[in-house]
């Protein structure tokens, strides 16, 4: 089974909307972490925000948010006011307790609309 | 500060033949780490070192893939012989502390293998 799913190969969003991405994942492991990361054209990926399993709160960083539904065992993330620059693939990622790997999703395109 | 450091970016290389990649990871970074990110995909785990130890290689194809960490900084990764499968981008990246859940890794540009 996929680790992490991210079912939206492509998303579009007008500037200033607000976005978000899908993510899903699957662990039997009580204690992970979830991470999204930002890869523009260039090639990096660039991190963005984590949201631990124990974590109460849903994790925010200047306009991202992530919303955590445990239950579900989703992660989506939220972009707010979206700019042109926000143009890129973000993946989706978890990592589960001892373990040393970063099991990432196959990405979603994100396309900004002036 | 300076970020993680790859090279070449890019690279063209006919089946059968070998290749190399560099990295140098963030000063001060314990644990580096190689992926392979082929068109369409996340990336995946080659190789996790700390230091100059190897943590994980459990998915590095070891019949034609080799990696070293020589004195825990810079590391290599070869190909020999490459294969048309192996065209991907490979990622190093490097983080402050392993064993944790949040360990955020930096990661390079990346370098762009074409296998021909």
């Amino acid at each position: 089974a996929q680790k992490i799913t991210q079912t939206q190969p492509g998303m579009f969003v007008q500037e200033k909307e607000a976005v978000t991405l899908d993510c899903t994942y699957d662990t039997s492991d009580p204690s992970y972490g979830l991470f999204w990361y930002k890869q523009p054209s260039s090639g990096e990926m660039i991190f963005l925000i984590y949201q631990g399993s124990y974590d109460q709160q849903n994790a925010t960083e200047g306009r991202y948010s992530l919303n955590f539904q445990k239950a579900r065992k989703s992660a989506n993330l939220v972009i707010s006011a979206s700019q042109l620059g926000d143009s890129a693939m973000y993946f989706c990622a978890m990592r589960e307790s001892g373990a040393n790997n970063l099991f990432f999703g196959t990405g979603t395109r994100l396309t900004v609309i002036p | 500060e300076a970020g993680v450091a790859q090279s070449p970016r890019y690279k063209i290389i006919e089946k059968r033949q070998s290749v190399a990649f560099w990295c140098n990871p963030i000063s001060g970074h314990a644990t580096l780490y190689w992926y392979q990110q082929i068109l369409g995909q996340g990336p995946k785990l080659l190789i996790q070192f700390q230091n100059n130890g190897v943590v994980d290689d459990s998915q590095l194809p070891k019949d034609r893939f080799s990696a070293e960490r020589l004195k825990g900084v810079d590391s290599t990764l070869k190909i020999q012989p490459a294969k048309l499968e192996d065209s991907a981008v490979y990622l190093c990246a490097s983080s402050l502390q392993t064993g944790g859940l949040f360990a955020e890794a930096f990661f390079g540009q990346g370098t762009r293998l074409t296998v021909v």
